[in-house]
């Protein structure tokens, strides 16, 4: 099993540059969620969905999108990327059920120059 | 409003010694509380958590962690640490009645095991 998959690991674009980075798991979890790690902050959540077709905003939603068009995959995209979007960015995955524990992709190390 | 504190930034423990990671937490609901492990240039792995039940709940690599109400926290221990268990500490929680999962994460302790 590859548990949580996050394309590309290292990226690094300009200020005003769009991207994509992509998210599959192959544990069929209803639940995907898009994370964004800086140093002192612990994890903020950006956008989670509960399901195909469905998202929904977190902590940290501005300047990004998403998309869930598969249960397998939910797509994280910068459509201008600031230098403030610079960051570690982290996907995971759960099952519906209460409890459930969030399993993490490897990451995307983005840096906005 | 959920919320979770990690109040320190760094631990340091000589190996062999046991170990501490303090979490404290804020939840409006019946708390549902997690550690994550994250190695460097790694993502985060889980530890162990608290639903319900025994206040004592035990992990993998020897870590425990006990839920204790009265003082809303949710420390992580082990009686005797290991310069592997030198990493990045997470605590988290999830307010029992919300949708989507969504959890909290503390900003994070690092701990730093000493031969």
């Amino acid at each position: 099993n590859a548990g949580v998959t996050q394309t590309p690991k290292f990226r690094v674009l300009k200020t005003g540059q769009s991207m994509t980075l992509l998210c599959a798991q192959d544990m069929n979890h209803e639940y995907m969620y898009w994370y964004r790690q800086d140093p002192g902050m612990g994890l903020r959540l950006i956008h989670y969905s509960v399901g195909e077709g469905t998202t929904a905003k977190g902590e940290v939603p501005d300047g990004y999108n998403v998309s869930r068009l598969k249960k397998q995959n939910f797509l994280l995209g910068l459509e201008s990327a600031a230098p403030s979007q610079t960051s570690v960015y982290f996907c995971a995955s759960s099952y519906e059920r209460v409890g459930s524990i969030q399993y993490f992709g490897a990451g995307t190390r983005l840096s906005v120059l | 409003a959920q919320s979770v504190a990690q109040p320190e930034d760094q631990v340091n423990v000589a190996e062999g010694n046991p170990l501490t990671v303090k979490c404290t937490y804020s939840v409006s609901g019946n708390p549902y509380l997690f550690w994550y492990v994250q190695y460097p240039n790694r993502g985060l792995q889980f530890l162990l958590k608290y639903i319900t039940g025994d206040n004592l709940v035990k992990g993998s690599y020897g870590f425990e962690a006990e839920f204790n109400k009265s003082q809303t926290s949710f420390h992580l221990k082990k009686p005797s640490a290991l310069v592997s268990d030198s990493a990045l500490y997470f605590c988290a929680v999830r307010d029992g009645s919300n949708q989507g999962g969504k959890l909290i994460f503390g900003q994070g302790t690092e701990l730093s095991v000493k031969p």
